[in-house]
């Protein structure tokens, strides 16, 4: 069974940066595993941020960039808001057609 | 705008099946509004779970996990998708929700219980 690690919870302080990863039990992670991210506040649909590693939705703040680094998917934040305390999940394909999320990071501003 | 909306029973009984249609609304068709559409489902509390995704030609993907009790459908002429999930218990107790492509468009997600 194929398993997506995320860290459990991090912590950034107003303003600063902070990175998200998602890592892959089968190794690094590539392009090729179009790593999705997305944002979900407590009592909310999850709202989609990230699509195919890099890419922002129109809705997306360019505060927020998804990355490839060091073999994980990555979402970096810079310059966080107290309105981005949230969870995050990403999501990878498998053989371009699995997909898997990882278990969610709980991002706290403080 | 192309707006997606969930429909089916909040509830189920232990071991019977789950259905859900999703139906695509707005400008365009099921068809010419995107290449594939994905079902996703939460627990209350948990994770994100990602069962399925369907392609335009028919073409479907499935979580392993659910370890073949899921069936993903498409109905072009009613412009809509559909899920079905057999032999459930109180673990497919969840919202579910339906996303087109990229995940650029969601149905507001349909609570299921799974309950005698």
């Amino acid at each position: 069974q194929t398993v997506v690690t995320q860290e459990p919870s991090l912590t950034v302080s107003p303003g600063g940066t902070v990175t998200l990863t998602c890592a892959s039990s089968t190794g690094a992670v590539t392009s090729h595993y179009y790593a999705n991210w997305f944002q979900q506040i407590p009592g909310q649909a999850p709202r989609p941020l990230i699509y195919s590693t890099s890419n922002r939705h129109i809705w997306t703040p360019d505060r927020f960039a998804g990355s490839l680094v060091g073999g994980k998917a990555a979402l970096t934040l810079s310059g966080a808001q107290s309105e981005d305390e949230a969870d995050y999940y990403c999501l990878l394909y498998f053989a371009s057609s699995q997909g898997v999320f990882g278990g969610g990071t709980k991002l706290t501003v403080l | 705008q192309v707006q997606l909306q969930e429909s089916g029973p909040g509830l189920v009984k232990p071991s019977q099946t789950l259905s859900l249609s999703c139906t695509v609304y707005g400008r365009g068709s099921l068809s010419s509004s995107s290449y594939y559409w994905t079902w996703i489902r939460q627990p209350a509390g948990k994770g994100l779970e990602w069962i399925g995704r369907i392609y335009n030609a028919g073409i479907v993907y499935y979580n392993p996990s659910l370890k073949s009790r899921a069936t993903l459908s498409m109905d072009m002429a009613q412009n809509r998708f559909s899920l079905n999930l057999t032999s459930v218990t109180a673990a497919d107790t969840a919202v579910y929700y339906c996303a087109s492509g990229d995940f650029d468009i969601w149905g507001q997600g349909t609570l299921v219980a799974v309950s005698s």
